[in-house]
């Protein structure tokens, strides 16, 4: 089983809906959970960071972990074009490691 | 906003050459990393330093790979002899701390790595 499953898609949404990303893992031991995002060709960037369980709410972008289902969301709300981009879920323990990433296309 | 500066940014090289591909962390940032992504697929973990030694390596990060802060202020990493599945995106990334309160890496934007 690999560590983190992530869906590649692509998933296209109009604007202005509410997107859920969403990722598994398999090895108890991750705490910290954080969503990257990134462009063509640029480096992650990270977006948002969890601490064991609960959520996390940032602007548009809402982050979720549920650690009893090792089960990770992302929700943004109002979807932008520029939006538009691959989502890394990503957990750490001494390092962290990356889901495959969702690309998410917003159409105008 | 401090940045963690790539170069070049894209490479090309003949198979059997050695690359170094470089990189500027953040200056207060004490953990270093490399990653890399082949093209279609998930960014890999390959080498973590700490005090100027290595932390971990993972599997990918075999005899042909080393890394390298020369001085206080760059941090690279040394393909002996690059073989055609080393074409990829390499990120570099680096943290202040490993604690609750540094738990994101800050990533360059990467050097494109493509060998023919």
């Amino acid at each position: 089983q690999k560590e983190v499953e992530q869906d590649p898609g692509p998933l296209s949404v109009p604007e202005g809906a509410i997107v859920s990303l969403n990722c598994t893992y398999s090895n108890s031991a991750f705490q910290y959970f954080m969503w990257y995002r990134q462009y063509s060709r640029k480096g992650p960037e990270l977006l948002m960071y969890t601490y064991s369980s609960g959520n996390k709410e940032d602007g548009r972008f809402t982050a979720q972990v549920d650690k009893s289902s090792k089960y990770i969301s992302l929700f943004i709300r109002d979807s932008q074009p520029s939006d538009s981009a691959t989502y890394l879920c990503a957990m750490r323990d001494d390092k962290i490691i990356f889901g495959k990433g969702t690309r998410l296309h917003i159409l105008p | 906003e401090p940045e963690v500066t790539q170069t070049p940014s894209h490479q090309v090289t003949q198979m059997g050459q050695e690359v170094i591909l470089r990189c500027v962390p953040i200056s207060n940032h004490l953990y270093f990393y490399w990653y890399r992504q082949i093209l279609g697929q998930k960014v890999e973990f390959l080498v973590s330093f700490y005090n100027n030694e290595i932390s971990e390596k993972s599997e990918i990060f075999d005899d042909q790979f080393s890394v390298e802060r020369p001085d206080g202020s760059n941090f690279t990493l040394k393909i002996r002899s690059t073989k055609l599945e080393d074409s990829a995106m390499y990120f570099c990334a680096s943290t202040r701390g490993q604690g609750a309160a540094n738990y994101g890496y800050t990533f360059g934007s990467g050097t494109r790595l493509t060998v023919v």
